[in-house]
């Protein structure tokens, strides 16, 4: 069973850089799990952010930025802003028309 | 500019089939390059893929709730639906429907956007 990994929680500072993470327990990621991450606030819907690994969603600000890095596909939010106090998901495609989402990680700006 | 809205009952008995209608405004579900999906949330907890319903008729479905879910069309161009049999309490969640775009001779493909999500709570 395919199961995809984040960090719970992560802390930064108004202005600070952040550096999510999305993982597999068995393997590697690469640009053919076609990385997405999502933000969702608490009470609302998920929003895209990224896909594809680093094309931005219409209306996205340039401050988040996806990557590869290492064996991890990553969401990096450089100048962080209160609004980008939330949950963000990542998910992966597996093939075969599967995708699978990691548990999510809860960003605190304070 | 695509909008998708979830629609369902809001509870459930155990044991009964959960379905649920996505309605796409400004948009077809017909359109070429463009597919669906169902994703759900329980409670306080993450996000989980149930399935994909692609334009031409080709569907992918969690393997841990694919012996229980149904996805279709229909004849209609605005909405597609979603049918979750035997229901128990661990189904339970928030219900979102997404577009899935999806490139012409290419695995590559994403959702977006999201609908708002529905509620459905599994309860005698």
């Amino acid at each position: 069973q395919t199961v995809v990994t984040q960090e719970p929680s992560f802390s930064v500072s108004p202005g600070g850089t952040v550096t999510l993470t999305c993982g597999l327990t068995s393997g590697s990621v690469s640009p053919i799990n076609y990385p997405s991450w999502f933000q969702q606030p608490p009470g609302q819907a998920p929003r895209t952010l990224i896909y594809t690994t680093n094309t931005r969603s219409s209306g996205v600000p340039g401050r988040f930025s996806g990557s590869i890095l290492g064996n991890k596909a990553a969401l990096t939010i450089t100048g962080a802003q209160a609004d980008d106090d939330s949950n963000y998901y990542c998910a992966l495609y597996m093939g075969r028309g599967v995708w699978v989402f990691g548990g999510g990680t809860k960003v605190t700006v304070l | 500019q695509v909008r998708l809205q979830e629609s369902g009952p809001g509870l459930v008995k155990p044991s009964e089939t959960l379905s649920l209608t996505c309605t796409v405004s400004g948009g077809s579900v017909f359109t070429t390059n463009y597919n669906w999906a169902w994703v759900r949330q329980p409670p306080g907890k993450g996000l989980e893929w149930i399935g994909s319903l692609y334009r031409n008729g080709f569907t992918s479905y969690n393997p841990s709730l694919e012996s229980r879910v149904t996805m279709s069309t229909g004849m209609s161009k605005n909405h597609f639906s979603m049918q979750l049999n035997s229901v128990t309490a661990a189904d339970t969640a928030i219900y979102y429907c997404a577009r899935l775009v999806r490139l012409p001779a290419s695995d590559d493909n994403w959702f977006d956007p999201w609908g708002q999500g529905t509620l459905v709570t599994v309860s005698s």
